[in-house]
């Protein structure tokens, strides 16, 4: 199974509200990593966040971490149209550092 | 700078033919990937290579060849095509384990 999951895999909010998504892993990391993908397109690199970061902000977007459950948030504040898409975690395992995996994915959509 | 660079964007194939992804990128980068990314499964790693002349299997590099002679071209082999290969590839770059990756626009295939 994959080392990232995504919950929940689907969400729906308007917009203005904040939207959340979480990820949650099973082995040790040195980073965590979240990406937007619009529909047909690539991957887009929105943050990264150390294995010794607890939080980090970025524009409308704050990223936690909890390393003690394995697990991270994504939170999008006052959200637009223009953020539907799909948002992916990835990990950067402590062994095999060299590979990132990804999860299977959150897709949001934001109702105008 | 055009960032990664992936040929062709779309291509059929016949199953048992054989055929080369083509990913550049022009920012110097030493890592770099091949994902491929079916419906309901996310990301999944084929192959990556740290350094010219460096490459590793990923979570699902059967069916697949990689080689890498030069830090800007990072080429995916398909040897014998199979209906199970049909999928969207992205090639993805980072400086090193500590940076996000900047992804390819993708090259969806489809083998019949």
């Amino acid at each position: 199974s994959q080392q990232g999951e995504e919950d929940p895999q689907a969400l729906s909010i308007q917009e203005g509200e904040n939207a959340t998504m979480n990820c949650s892993y099973k082995t040790s990391i040195n980073n965590l990593q979240w990406y937007r993908q619009n529909s047909g397109r690539g991957l887009v690199h929105l943050i990264l966040i150390r294995s010794n970061e607890r939080e980090k902000h970025s524009g409308r977007l704050r990223v936690t971490l909890d390393t003690s459950k394995k697990s991270s948030s994504l939170l999008i504040t006052a959200s637009r149209a223009a953020d539907t898409a799909s948002y992916f975690c990835a990990t950067g395992l402590i062994q095999g550092a060299q590979k990132l995996v990804f999860g299977q994915g959150t897709r949001l959509t934001i109702n105008p | 700078n055009a960032g990664v660079t992936q040929t062709p964007k779309f291509q059929v194939l016949k199953t048992g033919q054989s055929m080369t992804l083509q990913c550049a990128q022009d920012m110097n980068h030493e890592y770099m990937s091949w994902y491929r990314q079916d419906p309901g499964m996310g990301l999944r790693l084929i192959h990556y290579s740290v350094g010219a002349g460096i490459t590793d299997q990923g979570e699902v590099p059967n069916g697949y060849n990689v080689s890498r002679s030069t830090t800007e071209d990072f080429p995916l082999r398909l040897l014998s095509a199979a209906p199970s290969q049909t999928s969207v590839y992205f090639c993805a770059s980072r400086p090193d384990m500590g940076y996000g990756y900047t992804f390819g626009s993708g090259t969806r295939l489809t083998v019949v």
